[in-house]
């Protein structure tokens, strides 16, 4: 089975301008997630989806960041203007049902904004 | 979420059981105990993961204290490709915190 597919693998864009990032989760998945890795902050949920809604975007850190799932295979994660400080590794992961259901992540987007 | 605490670092030698522990004292009793692993350059990965009971699958074994407040991922026999970071997690599926996990060596 194919797993969680993102793209573009690697990103390096010019501050200011607009990141689109993609994700594919695993068909029949119904929870979707996104999180940003960095040194200094480790690993971070950003925000989740259920059935397409988004549940909790609590983590999503400024107004530049947005989050769409249009439809059960895709989504995607905006980020307009960008700044050198969102550089990090994006990832985003899918899940059966959510209760305790294990997740299955992507191997990332690396992102750097000069 | 509960707190977790995790050595930051440990090593092994091929061929050999190692024993991952994990401290999370503030674990509400709903709250499952998950561990995910994170090898170079990839995204996490999923291990194991329990409530109450001790855990087997084909890649680890989860040891649960029975008050809850502790647990140990155990992997049977080491390989170098079980070097990697690995992540033990108090809550429920849907909010994952990761902290900083225990980096593991595999020495061959």
């Amino acid at each position: 089975d194919a797993g969680v597919i993102q793209s573009p693998r690697h990103e390096v864009t010019e501050m200011g301008q607009e990141v689109t990032l993609r994700c594919k989760p695993i068909s029949g998945h119904d929870y979707l997630f996104w999180y940003r890795q960095t040194m200094m902050r480790g690993l971070e949920l950003l925000i989740y989806f259920n059935n397409n809604v988004p549940i909790d975007d609590s983590g999503m850190p400024e107004d530049r960041f947005s989050a769409k799932m249009p439809n059960a295979s895709f989504s995607t994660l905006k980020i307009q203007p960008s700044e050198p400080r969102d550089s990090a590794v994006y990832f985003c992961a899918s899940s059966f049902r959510g209760n305790n259901q294990p997740q299955h992540f992507g191997d990332g987007t690396r992102l750097s904004i000069l | 979420d509960a707190k977790t605490t995790q050595p930051n670092s440990m090593e092994s030698n091929e061929e050999e059981p190692v024993h991952l522990p994990c401290n999370h004292s503030t674990i509400s009793g709903t709250d499952y105990i998950h561990w995910y692993r994170q090898l170079p350059s990839q995204g996490p990965e999923y291990v194991i993961h329990g409530l109450t009971s001790n855990v087997n699958n084909r890649m680890a074994s989860l040891a649960i204290a029975e008050d809850r407040k502790s647990s140990t991922l155990i992997l049977h026999r080491a390989t170098l490709r079980d070097a990697a970071v690995y992540y033990c997690i108090g809550g429920i599926s849907e909010k994952l915190v990761f902290g900083k996990g225990t980096k593991l060596t595999v020495n061959p």
